[in-house]
C-alpha cells in the first residue's frame, strides 16, 4: 500500500463548480498534514495545513479524519486559475521536516 | 534574487558525463533538501541537510552525491547516471526548529535528461 494515496484525476469541472479531493495515508502515527499546489512545470507551493478541527481559507476547506486516515480538500466556486495538481503531504511521527507526498490530483477548471 | 533558485534549469547529459546541480536559498533557512520528481510518481525525498549536516539519505544510489558547503548553498553532483534517472530535481529549504513542521519552499527545479 502506498504511504499517501490520491486519485490522479484529471478532474474536469466547469468554472464555479465545487470539487472535492480525498487522500488516504497508511501510517496511523502520521503527525502533520498539508495540501500543496503544483502548477504545470512549476514547483510545489504550500496551499494550506490540515487540522483535526478542519480549517478554511477563502474558497478552500481542508479536513482531517484520523480514524479513517483520510484528508480532504474542498474547493468552492472554482476559478480557471485553480487548475493545477494538488499534492497531499504528510509528516511522520515526530514531525520534523521529512515530507511524504502523494502523486497528486490534477484539476482542470474549464469555461 | 529571492526565494530558492536552481541552476541549470535544464540539463541533458550522457551516461558517462559528470555534472552538478546547484541550489541557493535567500531565505535565511538552515535546512535544505533534494527531491526527485518523476512522471506519475510522487516526489521522492533524496537528501536532507540541517545546519549543514546530512541528516537524511533515502537509499539514494552513490551516483548522486550531495554537498552542502554552507546553509545557503546545496549541490547535487552527478556521475555515470542511468536513463531512468531522468526527472525533475527539486531543491527546497526550510527553517528547522522546535515546531513540528516548518513550511518548505521549493526552487523551480532542474529538468534532467540522461541519454
Amino acid at each position: 500500500r502506498k504511504e499517501v494515496e490520491q486519485d490522479p484525476g484529471p478532474f474536469n469541472v466547469p468554472e464555479g463548480a465545487t470539487v472535492a479531493f480525498n487522500c488516504t495515508y497508511s501510517n496511523s502515527a502520521s503527525q502533520s498534514f498539508f495540501w500543496y499546489r503544483q502548477d504545470c512545470r512549476k514547483e510545489p507551493k504550500l496551499l494550506m495545513s490540515v487540522y483535526s478541527s478542519g480549517n478554511e481559507d477563502g474558497r478552500f476547506t481542508a479536513q482531517l479524519n484520523r480514524a479513517s486516515q483520510y484528508i480532504s480538500l474542498l474547493i468552492r466556486d472554482s476559478k480557471l486559475s485553480d487548475s493545477a495538481t494538488y499534492l497531499c503531504v504528510v509528516t511522520p511521527t515526530g514531525g520534523g521536516n521529512k515530507l511524504t507526498f502523494g502523486t497528486g490530483t490534477q484539476l482542470k477548471v474549464e469555461l | 534574487e529571492t526565494g530558492v533558485t536552481q541552476t541549470p534549469r535544464h540539463l541533458v547529459m550522457g551516461m558517462t558525463n559528470k555534472k552538478s546541480l546547484k541550489c541557493e536559498q535567500h531565505l535565511g533557512h538552515n535546512a535544505m533538501y533534494w527531491y526527485k520528481q518523476s512522471a506519475k510518481k510522487p516526489l521522492e525525498l533524496m537528501f536532507v541537510y540541517s545546519l549543514e549536516e546530512r541528516v537524511e539519505n533515502n537509499s539514494v544510489p552513490s551516483r548522486f552525491s550531495p554537498e552542502c558547503p554552507n546553509s545557503s548553498h546545496l549541490f547535487l553532483h552527478l556521475h555515470t547516471l542511468q536513463p531512468e534517472d531522468s526527472a525533475l530535481y527539486l531543491c527546497a529549504s526550510s527553517q528547522a526548529g522546535d515546531r513540528a513542521y516548518n513550511e518548505q519552499f521549493f526552487g523551480p527545479g532542474t529538468r534532467l535528461t540522461v541519454l
